[in-house]
């Protein structure tokens, strides 16, 4: 079976400081991982993805993630945040067999103050 | 750039109704996938669909049933509703490619059901 998990609910940093949302994967093979992000009342927007490759996958908005096999990481960084990223993010992930859903985190609610 | 179309986007039912709800997906688009979000929880996958075939199922009730028609749109039809089946529910979709299992999935803004 395929799993991540976000051990935070909340983050809360204050605008221009970095931000890191936390993400680990278990997965019987190799994991396809993506991180989505949820506005009030919105959809789910995709940031970016994990397929293969360069550890280090840069997305929309500025946000990169950081690949850790070693870790079973898959942790969602913006080195300067801004009040707009205040929303709710999801890690997710997908394994390499014929499953074609994708296993969402419970979400960690991002919060940037002024 | 095109996005997934759901609609109604607002639902409100009465216990033991019935509702469709309805997924546009994003043009040359083939995938689809229904999501069931409750309140302050995760998306939990419902069931998908590749070209108009069901190819994945996962925690849908009985009581709920869906089809991928011709022009991949697809329809969730949830009968003998429960105040529990209240929630966000989204439709995502993604492209022909050869590499399913690594493609994005596009979410449409999802349709919100209120049963009373």
């Amino acid at each position: 079976a395929q799993s991540v998990a976000q051990p935070e609910d909340q983050v809360n940093v204050a605008e221009g400081n970095p931000l890191t949302v936390k993400c680990t994967y278990s997965v019987s093979g190799n994991p396809y991982l993506f991180w989505y992000v949820q506005y009030p009342n919105r959809g789910l927007q995709f940031l970016l993805k994990y397929i293969t490759g360069d550890n280090l996958v840069k997305g929309s908005y500025g946000f990169e993630a950081e690949f850790n096999k070693s870790q079973t990481s898959f942790h969602l960084k913006k080195p300067s945040a801004l009040v707009s990223d205040s929303a709710l993010y999801f890690c997710a992930v997908r394994d390499k067999t014929n499953d074609y859903k994708l296993s969402f985190g419970a979400g960690t609610t991002v919060t940037v103050r002024a | 750039a095109a996005g997934v179309i759901q609609s109604p986007r607002h639902l409100i039912k009465e216990k033991r109704e019935t509702a469709t709800l309805k997924c546009y997906p994003i043009p040359r688009h083939d995938t689809v996938y229904w999501y069931q979000q409750g309140p302050g929880q995760d998306p939990q996958f419902l069931i998908s669909f590749y070209e108009k075939m069901q190819s994945d199922k996962g925690s849908i009730p009985d009581r709920f049933s869906a089809q991928q028609f011709s022009d991949y749109h697809s329809e969730l039809n949830m009968s003998s509703l429960e105040l529990g089946d209240s929630a966000l529910y989204f439709c995502a979709s993604s492209p022909i490619g050869s590499g399913l299992s690594t493609d994005t999935q596009y979410f449409g803004p999802g349709t919100r059901l209120t049963v009373l």
